[in-house]
């Protein structure tokens, strides 16, 4: 079963510092995976996707991510971090065939020091 | 464009009442997901919808249901309410729902308390 854990529940950094929040899945195949964004009382924004193609990508507001095969991963990263980007970011993985459905991971809640 | 709307944003009921909520997906998006999100279990997928027919399904009991119109517009209903459904709502709209190049976009949510 498909299923995505991410292992740092609460993270915090100082403003200008860079970021890793860490994402591990477990599928079959390569999955499409995603990272969205979610601010107190709001639905979530998406950040980035991966679909194929270039193992690396980018997304809004300065993001990217990772996706290793062999480490079934896909890490946010963002070299320096704003006030605003404090906030709840998710993981996702979607499945071919599994029309509609996201499954994420328990969210990593990021609070930015200043 | 306009994003997914999502009706009414926050909604107070009763043990034992039912809800329906409405979600308007963004236009030309065939493709409704509904989500219960709650502190205890996340983010979790209740059913997916697509030409007015139910493509998808989570595991919830059979007191959550919905359906698709014509329009795409979709709504969910929760009968015989009970404490433990108190959550935020989130319907997410995509073109297809296939993942072959599209992704999905949510509403900002409906907060259902149950008292």
């Amino acid at each position: 079963a498909q299923s995505v854990t991410q292992p740092d529940i609460h993270i915090t950094v100082s403003e200008g510092a860079s970021l890793e929040l860490r994402c591990n899945y477990s599928y079959g195949a390569t999955p499409y995976l995603f990272w969205y964004v979610q601010s107190p009382g709001q639905g979530l924004q998406l950040l980035l996707k991966y679909f194929s193609g270039d193992t690396l990508v980018q997304g809004i507001k300065g993001f990217e991510a990772e996706f290793k095969r062999s480490q079934s991963s896909f890490n946010l990263r963002k070299p320096s971090v704003h006030w605003s980007d404090a906030a709840e970011y998710f993981c996702a993985v979607g499945a071919p065939g599994n029309t509609g459905k996201l499954i994420f991971g328990q969210g990593t809640t990021l609070q930015v020091k200043p | 464009k306009a994003g997914v709307t999502q009706t009414p944003r926050y909604l107070i009921k009763t043990r034992g009442q039912q809800v329906t909520l409405s979600c308007s997906p963004i236009s030309g998006h065939r493709s409704v997901s509904w989500y219960q999100q709650t502190p205890g279990q996340g983010l979790q997928f209740l059913f997916e919808y697509f030409s007015e027919t139910q493509r998808n399904k989570g595991n919830f009991p059979g007191r959550f249901s919905g359906r698709q119109f014509s329009n795409s517009r979709s709504e969910m209903n929760v009968s015989t309410l009970e404490l433990g459904d108190s959550a935020l709502y989130l319907c997410a709209s995509s073109l297809e729902g296939t993942y072959s190049g599209d992704e999905q976009y949510f509403g900002p949510g409906t907060r259902l308390t149950v008292t």
